[in-house]
This record gives C-alpha cells, structure tokens and sequence, in this order.
C-alpha cells in the first residue's frame, strides 16, 4: 500500500462546468476526510465519511459539492457548476478510529483545481 | 464552530536558532495534532497529544499540550534548513471526528 492517492493531480476547467476527483484511500483505514485548502490557509473541512456513512459536511458547504464513498472504499467529491471561488487544493485524508477516538491523517498529494 | 488560534503566522530564524509556534483554542480540546507541509507539499502528521499536561519529544522537536487542553506549542531546537516549511496544528473537541486546522506558522530558515 503505497499511502492515500489522488487523481488528477491538477484540473483545469471552464466556470460553470462539473468535475470529479478521486480518492484512494489507504485500506486499512475506516475514515475519509475531504479538505479544501488555500494559498497561506490551512485545511478546511468539507466532509467526512466512516466507512460507506457520510457523518459530516461542513455547513459552509455548497449543495454544488457533493460526495461519495461506495462499499467504503475510494471516494469522489463532484463540484457541479464550478465557479471560480472554487479553484483550490482538494485534499483527501484518512486515517483509523472508532467511536470518539481520533488518529492522525494520511493525506494525499492533492487534486489542484483552477476555475477559469 | 471550534476554532484554533495560531501564532505567529511567519517566523524568519537564522539556522541554528530555536523555534517555537503556539496554538490556543478558547475551548477545551479532546486532542490536538501537529501537521507539517513542505513548500508545494502536502500536511504530513507529526503527532498527536491527548492528556492535559502531556510533552513528548521527537528528536529535536517538542510537543507540549497545555493543563487545562487549551492550548499547544511546538518547538524546534537548533533548526535546520530541512526544518522549513508550514507547522498547522489541528484539534477537535466535543467528540467530533473531523479535526479543524489552524492558519500554521510559516518557518523560513536562513543559513
């Protein structure tokens, strides 16, 4: 298992126009975590998923953005509409927990997205 | 929502110099987790502190968790060029799984 993998590591596209991105996560790991992050921010939660079960999504979360984890394993965040607010890094974590317990993150490199 | 204050936002230091960023939440925290990411990097984990009080130790870097789980430092001994980078510290509380980040401290090392 080489660790968390992203695709596409950057992605160009035309405002108004959907994407997708991809996470594999590592498999060992029940937990998936999408962040968002901007030049000189840190990492800002979007959603998270233990298993196949989406637990949280952030309230500053668009209903453009919406996520998937099928059978628990990889995930896909899908932006519909893309505006140019939107142009980013998104990042995939995960890591292993249960209950209220907590574990650090393995992130991924990351899908850069620029709206233009 | 929780956030986690950090300080300061840049920190020039010539090698050799010691490091020191802090992080403060105005809640109590179940735990915190330090985060390093390299220039065009992404955050790798570097630790994680539970219980009031805690310090642990990583070669030349140090963990401290506060008394009261409110806040956090880390520092760095004697940097080194290969120290550079942005420190986030990230926390979660009130049994929440997902753990929010901090703005992070940017280091620049100067040889």
């Amino acid at each position: 298992d080489t660790g968390v993998s992203q695709d596409p590591r950057h992605k160009i596209t035309k405002r108004g126009q959907n994407v997708t991105f991809r996470c594999d996560p590592i498999s060992e790991h029940n937990r998936l975590y999408w962040y968002r992050q901007t030049l000189g921010q840190g990492p800002e939660f979007l959603t998270y998923f233990q298993n196949e079960a989406q637990l949280e999504k952030s309230r500053l979360l668009s209903d453009r953005f919406s996520a998937e984890r099928p059978k628990g394993s990889f995930s896909t965040l899908e932006i519909q509409r893309t505006e140019q607010g939107d142009s980013a890094m998104y990042l995939c974590a995960s890591s292993r927990g249960t209950g209220s317990s907590n574990y650090g993150y393995t992130f991924g490199s990351g899908t850069r997205l620029t709206v233009v | 929502g929780q956030q986690v204050m950090q300080i300061p936002q840049y920190q020039h230091v010539q090698e050799g110099e010691d490091f020191t960023t802090y992080c403060n939440s105005s809640t109590t925290l179940s735990n915190i987790q330090w985060y390093k990411q390299r220039p065009g990097g992404h955050p790798v984990f570097l630790i994680q502190l539970v219980k009031s009080g805690e310090v642990k130790k990583q070669k030349r870097l140090t963990f401290q968790f506060g008394e009261a789980k409110k806040n956090s430092s880390l520092h760095i001994t004697a940097t080194q060029t290969t120290d550079v980078g942005t420190y986030f510290c990230a926390a979660n509380s009130g049994g929440y799984q997902k753990v929010t980040f901090g703005i992070g401290t940017k280091l620049q090392v100067i040889p």
